[in-house]
């Protein structure tokens, strides 16, 4: 146990389906990171929140919706999913705004299989 | 943009061994920060070791240590006694500081190394 806890562990969905993975940290840390893992591909960046603000948004389609209610809960809401969006959902949290850096936190990852 | 290769898809080393992992990044800034990740079958991605880039030492964890050459750009993890345990994928990531004051990290495709008895 890390720290951040990443739900559900694996989830399968249908494309017409509605879901949503949940991240939690109790770290004190006040910026959060969704990435996607997929096979044979770095590690994208998905959304960043700090201080409960979405800060960044790398072209991410708009079937992911992120929601960051506070500090200590990320989400990712999905709908109408494609199977290309299967793969590794991976949150992080960091503490930002430091003069010392010392990298992320990260969830164990919620496996998704679109189908 | 600020990118990261890691040159070696994979890697294998015989147990009590050891065996260097090779990074190289691409940066105009002169501050930032270098991790070394492991990630094993459990998924969950763990820090090893940290480097800041305005420290010449290099960065030392137990077993883990770095080869940071800043001029090189360049940023090789050795693993030193490897065990069986060590076995991962290692992901090399460079922090570049983004607005708002968050610091998203950007990743290196990874390096699956694999530890033989």
């Amino acid at each position: 146990e890390t720290g951040v806890t990443q739900t559900p562990r694996h989830l399968v969905m249908g494309m017409t389906n509605k879901k949503s993975l949940k991240c939690e940290q109790h770290l004190g840390h006040n910026a959060m990171y969704w990435y996607k893992q997929s096979a044979k591909k770095p590690l994208e960046l998905m959304f960043v929140y700090s201080l409960e603000e979405r800060v960044e948004n790398n072209s991410v389609p708009s079937r992911f919706s992120p929601e960051c209610p506070n500090s200590s809960h990320l989400f990712l809401h999905l709908h109408t999913l494609q199977p290309e969006d299967s793969a590794l959902y991976l949150c992080a949290s960091s503490r930002a705004l430091g003069t010392s850096y010392y990298g992320y936190t990260f969830g164990s990852g919620t496996r998704l299989t679109v189908v | 943009a600020q990118t990261v290769t890691q040159s070696q898809p994979e890697m294998s080393v015989q147990e009590a061994e050891t065996v260097t992992l090779s990074c190289t990044y691409d940066t105009s800034e002169s501050d930032y920060y270098l991790f070394w990740y492991k990630q094993p079958p459990s998924r969950q991605m763990i820090l090893v070791i940290r480097q800041e880039a305005y420290k010449q030492q290099n960065a030392t964890e137990n077993r883990f240590s770095v080869n940071f050459q800043k001029a090189a750009k360049s940023f090789s993890l050795k693993i030193s006694d490897s065990q069986l345990g060590d076995a991962a994928m290692y992901f090399c990531a460079y922090r570049r500081p983004t607005q708002g004051g968050s610091e998203k990290l950007v990743f290196g495709k990874g390096t699956k190394l694999t530890v033989n008895p």
